[in-house]
This record gives C-alpha cells, structure tokens and sequence, in this order.
C-alpha cells in the first residue's frame, strides 16, 4: 500500500462547483498533514495546514479523520484559477527530520 | 514575504558530469531539504540537513548525491557523476523548527541529462 495516496483524476468541474478531495495514508502515527497546490511544471505551495479539529480558509476546507486514516479538501465555489494539482502531504512521526511524504496528486480542472 | 530561491532555473548537463544546485533558504530557517520530482511523478524526498549535517536521506540519496551549506547561507545539491535517470525538477525547501511548520519551497531547478 501507498504511503500517501490520492485519486490522481482529473476532476472536471464547471465554475461555481464544490469539489472534494480525499487522501489515504498507510502510517497510522503520522501526525501532521499539509494541502498543497502545483501548477504546472511549478514547485508546490502551500494551501493549508490539516488539523485534527479541521480548518477553513476562504472556499478551502480541510478534514482529518485519524479512524480511517484520510484528510480531505473541499473547494467551494470553484474558479478558473483553481485549476492546479492538489498535493496531499503526511509527516510520518517516525521521521525525526519532518520529511513529506507526498501523494501523486489530484488534478483539477474547472470549466468556464 | 520572504521565500526560498534556486538557480540555475535550467541546468543542461551531459551525462557523467557534475552538476551543483543552489538553494538559498529562508533566512530564520533551521531545516532544509532537497526534493525531485521525475515528470509526470510525485515529488520524492531526497536528504534533510540541520545543524550542520544530513540528519536523513532517502534511498535515493546514494554515494553520487551530496549537500553542502557552505556559507550560512547558501544550501547546495551536487551530483557527482549525472544519469540519464536524474533529470528531474529539484526542489528545495526550508521550515523553522518543529513539525507542524510548513516548509517553504523554492521554484526549482529543471535538470536535464542528455
């Protein structure tokens, strides 16, 4: 099983849409999480930390469900400029450096 | 905002030759790291540095591979004898200490081995 695992899409949405995400990770200690956007060929940035009680930012709102070991992205009201890649990232606690593990990525493409 | 910076932003290099990536961090950051990430593949860890010296590498991360911070500033990624298979984006990043920091990631380096 992967490490960090995501569905790779694309998710094909009109403007307007909401637009969820989910990710599996396989270590079950793993404590801290991350969403991060790449746009093409670009270096990741950071959209949002994942914390256990969940947290909103904007349109974006992120989940951690430790029971069934996923975090989530929700995307509300979707614009043109959402069109990226969506990296999930999982810090395995057995890493003492704070290394990411990232999954392959969720492509979304939002329609006019 | 302050931010983490490559060069070269291209690197054409034929293989066997060595190549050096630089990175400048952020400035009141403590961890650095190197990634890659092959076209069409997921970003992958390559070595983590604090306090002066790697502190984890992956298997990647073999004798060809090394990281320097030679100045207090600078942070660098040479490959001693480049493949085929290295060309890849190379990233760097950077985070203050403790685990729920997010790191910062530079824009990259395209490595191309012909």
């Amino acid at each position: 099983r992967k490490e960090v695992e995501q569905d790779p899409g694309p998710f094909n949405v009109p403007e307007g849409a909401t637009v969820a995400f989910n990710c599996t990770y396989s270590n079950s200690a793993s404590q801290s999480f991350f969403w991060y956007r790449q746009d093409c060929r670009k270096e990741p940035k950071l959209l949002m930390s994942v914390y256990s009680s969940g947290n909103e930012d904007g349109r974006f709102t992120a989940q951690l469900n430790r029971a069934s070991q996923y975090i989530s992205l929700l995307i509300r009201d979707s614009k043109l400029s959402d069109s990226a890649t969506y990296l999930c990232v999982a810090i395995p606690t057995t890493s003492g450096t704070y290394k990411y593990i990232f999954g392959t990525g969720t492509r979304l493409k939002v329609l006019a | 905002e302050p931010e983490v910076t490559q060069t070269p932003s291209h690197q054409v290099t034929q293989m066997g030759q060595e190549v050096i990536l630089r990175c400048v961090p952020i400035s009141n950051h403590l961890y650095f790291y190197w990634y890659r990430q092959i076209l069409g593949q997921k970003v992958e860890f390559l070595v983590s540095f604090y306090n002066n010296e790697i502190s984890e590498k992956s298997e990647i991360f073999d004798d060809q591979f090394s990281v320097e911070r030679p100045d207090g500033s600078n942070f660098t990624l040479k490959i001693r004898s480049t493949k085929l298979e290295d060309s890849a984006m190379y990233f760097c990043a950077s985070s203050p200490l403790g685990q729920n920091q997010p790191q910062h990631f530079g824009d990259g380096t395209r490595l191309s081995i012909l």
